[in-house]
């Protein structure tokens, strides 16, 4: 069974940047054609897509965060990252690492558990 | 990009139908069959329920359904259950990215 886990700091200062590592076990990163995403929810708030990547590294970011957006991902350790520059308090959030159900689908049916990424001095 | 435009709250008894609007444009909802919807309970993890549409994952219910028609995807649950209260959210695939909704809470009265 496919699971993902997100680690990372819990708590970022506002201008500094935003790191996060997504941890998949039970299937390889590399193996299918899936992109692997990251997706937000401020608390109280919706869901907001930030973007996705593929194994090879190829990367699509939503149009809204893409300027302060970078993932990569780590074949080698099953991982994939999420880098989020100048954050304020409007980026604090759960965020979730996500991958669809299956191939050629569109539906996320893997989801981390989520970690809340706190923005305050 | 703009969210999905869904409407805040919908109601039902139980054993009733409600259905969920989800309007977008033609650059997403309307130019793809790539829409999903799900449900999320308090501090819980989003769940998939439908997919491309109208497909459903191994486990869900046949009380959910899922169609659409131009701009505008749509989400059916029928006869109604408690554990149906919860938020949902649509998603459609705009071409190389992703753009949610604005989420809609169902309550069941």
């Amino acid at each position: 069974q496919l699971q993902l886990q997100e680690s990372g700091p819990g708590l970022v200062k506002p201008s500094e940047t935003l790191s996060l590592t997504c941890t998949v076990s039970g299937g390889s990163i590399s193996s299918s054609n899936y992109y692997w995403a990251w997706i937000r929810q401020p608390p109280g708030k919706g869901l907001e897509w930030i973007g996705s990547i593929y194994y090879s590294g190829s990367a699509y970011y939503s149009p809204s965060l893409k300027s302060r957006v970078t993932i990569s991902v780590d074949t080698s350790k099953n991982q994939f990252s999420l880098k989020l520059s100048s954050v304020t308090a409007a980026d604090t959030a759960v965020y979730y690492c996500a991958r669809d159900l299956s191939e050629y689908n569109y539906g996320y049916g893997y989801w981390g558990q989520g970690t809340l990424v706190t923005v305050s001095s | 990009q703009s969210a999905l435009t869904q409407p805040r709250s919908v109601s039902g008894s139980p054993g009733q139908s409600v259905t969920i609007s989800c309007t977008g444009t033609s650059s997403d909802v309307g130019g793809y069959n790539f829409v999903s919807w799900y449900q999320q309970h308090p501090g819980k993890v989003p769940k998939l329920m439908i997919y491309d549409v109208s497909k459903r994952p191994s486990g869900v219910p046949d009380r959910f359904s899922g169609s659409k028609s131009a701009n505008t995807a749509s989400l059916t649950i029928s006869g109604l259950q408690a554990e149906d209260e919860a938020d949902y959210y649509c998603c459609s695939y705009a071409g190389n990215y992703r753009v949610f909704g604005t989420g809609t809470q169902v309550t069941v009265l």
